[in-house]
């Protein structure tokens, strides 16, 4: 059965440190992945999305950055946190040309 | 922009139907219908999608008006457990983006 693992499940880091949130998916290849950040009462935003290694697209300029150096492994990265990279961030992964299944998410806290 | 609109918040009581509606008067012809919920601090669980038909399946049901412009998501007997905020959206299928609103909070109450 495919399976989706997202770490840590909790961050707090200072503001200006770099960041690493790493996300793999077990028991399916070449899937297409995503990152998605929910902040506080708001709906899910798309950041990222890679369709296959070294594929990356971003949908939203910010202080953040992607890369899929392994065919199940997408990567979420800063090099200097913002107050505003607070946030919940959650990692998915379509599974048919409907579906998605999301990893349980990493609450990051900007201080 | 989300594509879709959904009350914020209802309140359903234990066992009974629970019954959540979703407008999508934009919907294209080939866009589905997904609907997925939120346990609060956990990812969205995918619970069904349709295009036209209604559907069924072990979680829920997805009535569809005839005009498509909007769906009701229907838990046929609540419990406690079924608290979560519920997702409606329209999606072309082949469409990478899925484009989130902020969904309706259900409270399902003892």
């Amino acid at each position: 059965s495919q399976t989706i693992h997202q770490w840590p499940a909790t961050l707090v880091q200072p503001v200006g440190s770099p960041l690493s949130l790493e996300c793999t998916v077990e028991g399916t290849s070449n899937p297409n992945l995503y990152w998605y950040r929910q902040a506080a009462g708001r709906g899910l935003q798309l950041l990222f999305y890679s369709i296959g290694i070294d594929q990356i697209s971003s949908e939203v300029p910010q202080n953040l950055s992607a890369s899929r150096p392994q065919d199940r492994q997408f990567i979420l990265s800063s090099k200097k946190l913002l107050l505003s990279d607070s946030g919940f961030y959650l990692c998915a992964w379509r599974w048919q040309y409907y579906g998605y299944t999301f990893g349980s998410g990493t609450r990051l806290t900007v201080v | 922009d989300a594509k879709t609109t959904q009350p914020p918040s209802m309140d359903c009581a234990e066992g009974r139907a629970a019954n959540l509606p979703c407008n999508h008067s934009t919907i294209s012809g080939n866009e589905y219908v997904y609907w997925y919920r939120q346990i609060h601090s956990q990812g969205p669980q995918y619970i069904i999608h349709g295009l036209k038909n209604n559907e069924t399946n072990e979680m829920a049901s997805l009535i569809i008006t005839e005009d498509r412009k909007s769906s009701t998501l229907i838990l046929p007997h609540a419990t406690l457990r079924d608290t979560a905020v519920y997702y409606c959206i329209t999606n072309a299928g082949n469409n990478r983006k899925l484009i989130w609103g902020l969904g309706t909070s259900l409270a399902v109450n003892p």
